[in-house]
């Protein structure tokens, strides 16, 4: 199985702040994704991780919310900018590759937002 | 579009018999995967089991099993000899192998608690 790891794992955050999540990914992954998870709720995706060039946003996402980068194969950030109490969630980086290209999930980054 | 149903409320399981977790999809992709996830307290998601399509035997993975039935288009997940250490949210996911960018689908999830 692919190995995922995220760093911070937790987080307790000001209002109208920005905080920086890290994922960094072992080389069988090929694509690279940012899921949220918000309390009691399943996962929603936010965007596609595309090497080198803009990330893929889903319906809701926007790029100056949410900045993603992908420097390269094997890592990722995501920014949650200016953040309020809604955005208080689970954050998980997920990669798919390896074996039937099966997606793995990184531990997660628990933000809380006062 | 894909969709993935769990309905079912929060489960309970005695420690050491067997469970079973319901999930059905629907897609008009006729290549796909479906995937089942644990997400315990601590929030990180746990791979553990595939079935594909057009996969002839039901997955098994140690104590987990998938009851495929695609006719009925049920990815059901089979734990046996239930530990406390199952104790945790279950979701199931698909996703259709039918363009460069297809996605995973989750469902609801599903609240596994396993009693003493």
């Amino acid at each position: 199985s692919a190995v995922i790891s995220q760093k911070p794992s937790r987080d307790i955050c000001q209002r109208g702040t920005s905080l920086t999540i890290q994922c960094q990914v072992d080389s069988q992954v090929t694509m690279m994704f940012w899921y949220r998870q918000q309390p009691g709720q399943s996962l929603t995706l936010i965007a596609t991780a595309n090497q080198g060039s803009e990330a893929t946003y889903e319906s809701g996402f926007v790029i100056d919310k949410f900045p993603i980068s992908r420097p390269n194969l094997t890592f990722s950030t995501l920014t949650v900018s200016n953040m309020s109490p809604e955005d208080s969630s689970i954050y998980l980086c997920s990669g798919r590759g390896g074996y039937r290209d099966t997606q793995y999930f990184g531990p997660g980054t628990r933000l809380t937002v006062l | 579009a894909q969709k993935i149903t769990q309905t079912q409320p929060g489960m309970f399981v005695q420690e050491k018999e067997a469970v079973t977790l319901d999930c059905t999809y629907d897609t008009s992709d006729p290549s796909y995967g479906l995937f089942w996830y644990k997400q315990p307290s601590s929030g990180e998601m746990i791979f553990l089991i595939y079935q594909g399509s057009y996969d002839q035997q039901n997955a098994t993975e140690g104590r987990y099993s998938l009851n495929f039935q695609k006719a009925r288009k049920s990815a059901n997940l089979v734990i046996s000899a239930s530990q406390l250490g199952d104790s945790a949210m279950y979701f199931c996911a698909m996703r259709a192998y039918t363009g460069a960018n297809s996605k995973l689908t989750f469902g609801k999830g599903i609240t596994l608690s396993v009693r003493p």
